[in-house]
């Protein structure tokens, strides 16, 4: 079955420490990953997809096969990257498969 | 920047009665999708729509629930007889392509009495 598991319901960390928010998938064929971010009272943003393999708001996170994991990292956090984090993932039929989320706090 | 809105952004309904959840999706997008939250679980695929009709739909989207997009704009979700169990959080979602990510709307937050 597919699944999205993202370990860490809470993340906790000082502002300018890194930080990592742990994903991992379980997926027949190719899969496409994504990280949305939602801040407070705000509605689920697009943060990357991994096809693109870029770099947004100082975030990266690398598709690791071997592994079945994509991690969204990022070498300084900030306070306003205090955020619940999701890495859904999708197939050919384009459903989202969806993990519980990383509630991250960036202490000052 | 373009979004997708939805309305309301909160309904209080009495178990039993229907309720529609109404979606305005970005204007050039082709694929339209409805997700649920129940409070504390994970968002969960509801059904995805193209071309006027459904593409795929999850073992939740039962008989009880139907889409429709009765004009050129409006995407809405229909829930026939409300359950205590629906209570969530609904989310709309639009793509240009299948292939394309996803932009949400704020969600509608359903509360059955």
């Amino acid at each position: 079955a597919q699944r999205v598991t993202q370990p860490e319901k809470l993340l906790s960390v000082f502002k300018g420490a890194p930080v990592e928010l742990k994903c991992n998938y379980s997926y027949s064929g190719s899969p496409e990953l994504f990280w949305y971010v939602q801040y407070s009272r705000q509605r689920l943003q697009l943060l990357l997809r991994h096809i693109s393999r870029e770099s947004i708001k100082g975030f990266t996170a690398d598709l690791n096969k071997g592994e079945t994991s994509f991690h969204l990292k990022k070498p300084f956090a900030q306070e306003e990257d205090s955020a619940m984090y999701y890495c859904p993932g999708g197939g050919n039929n384009r459903k989202l498969i969806w993990g519980l989320g990383t509630s991250l706090a960036v202490n000052p | 920047e373009p979004e997708v809105t939805q309305t309301p952004s909160h309904q209080v309904t009495q178990m039993g009665q229907e309720v529609i959840l109404r979606c305005v999706p970005i204007s050039n997008h082709l694929y339209f999708y409805w997700y649920r939250q129940i409070l504390g679980q994970k968002v969960e695929f509801l059904v995805s729509f193209y071309n006027n009709e459904i593409s795929e739909k999850s073992e939740i989207f039962d008989d009880q629930f139907s889409v429709e997009r009765p004009d050129g704009s409006n995407f809405t979700l229909k829930i026939r007889s409300t359950k205590l169990e629906d209570s969530a959080m609904y989310f709309c979602a639009s793509s240009a392509q299948g292939d394309q990510p996803q932009h949400f709307g704020d969600g509608t937050r359903l509360s059955i009495l």
